[in-house]
């Protein structure tokens, strides 16, 4: 079955730090990625969607400029928590899709935790 | 946009019946409609995907329904284990042909042993 590998599962780290996630489809080619915010009990947040080699489509209310997404290639994407502070504190969930479509493949999630 | 309707309240059964999970869509109906499962502190993990054109798809205990109609589907797990335990979620594509998707808040669904 297809497999998203997503690193690191779990950050703690100082309010100011900037932090990077990355995501990668280990056995297909993956034209969009997706990254979400989950909180406790509650839905997956839409916050950005990213086709290789294009600049990521943000959500209504996502800064892009505080969350940067890199898509270089059909197998790896990047976001990028900058200066994060304690509000950042969440879990963070990447996914990617073969073709529209097609189902999404979910890493294991990233637990970011600001101090 | 769309709303998604789950469930909020977990769903308690007993090993070997059958579970029967409900997400409801207020909106367009879209090309397609999944469902995952999320374990505590995983992320979601793909079970199946129905098209608009399909009225049921099956894998293995798993049974999937889809009416336009009613704006419905209907997730099923026939004879339930403990280890289906887990939140399951629906998601429905957005219309435009970009294939966004949105999830629904997830029900969860616990089975006695």
């Amino acid at each position: 079955g297809a497999v998203v590998s997503q690193h690191p599962s779990r950050v703690i780290c100082k309010s100011g730090t900037s932090v990077k996630i990355e995501c990668r489809s280990l056995d297909f080619q993956a034209t969009t990625m997706f990254w979400y915010r989950q909180f406790p009990k509650q839905s997956l947040m839409l916050m950005a969607t990213s086709n290789e080699g294009s600049k990521a489509t943000y959500e209504q209310g996502v800064e892009k400029d505080k969350f940067l997404i890199n898509h270089a290639s059909l197998t790896l994407s990047t976001l990028t928590v900058t200066s994060a502070h304690p509000e950042d504190s969440s879990f963070y969930i990447c996914s990617a899709r073969e073709t529209g479509g097609q189902p999404q493949h979910f890493g294991d999630g990233t637990r970011l935790s600001i101090l | 946009s769309q709303k998604i309707e789950q469930n909020s309240e977990a769903l308690n059964i007993q090993e070997g019946k059958t579970a029967t999970l409900t997400c409801n869509y207020t909106n367009y109906s879209p090309a397609y409609l999944q469902w995952y499962r999320q374990d505590p502190g995983r992320g979601p993990v793909f079970l199946l995907l129905i098209r608009e054109n399909e009225k049921e798809k099956r894998k293995e205990r798993l049974k999937v329904t889809f009416d336009t109609t009613l704006k419905q589907s209907l997730f099923h797990i026939t004879a339930s284990q403990p280890a289906d335990s887990a939140t399951y979620l629906c998601a429905l594509d957005e219309p435009g042909g970009s294939y966004i998707p949105t999830f629904g808040r997830g029900t969860s669904l616990i089975v006695h042993p």
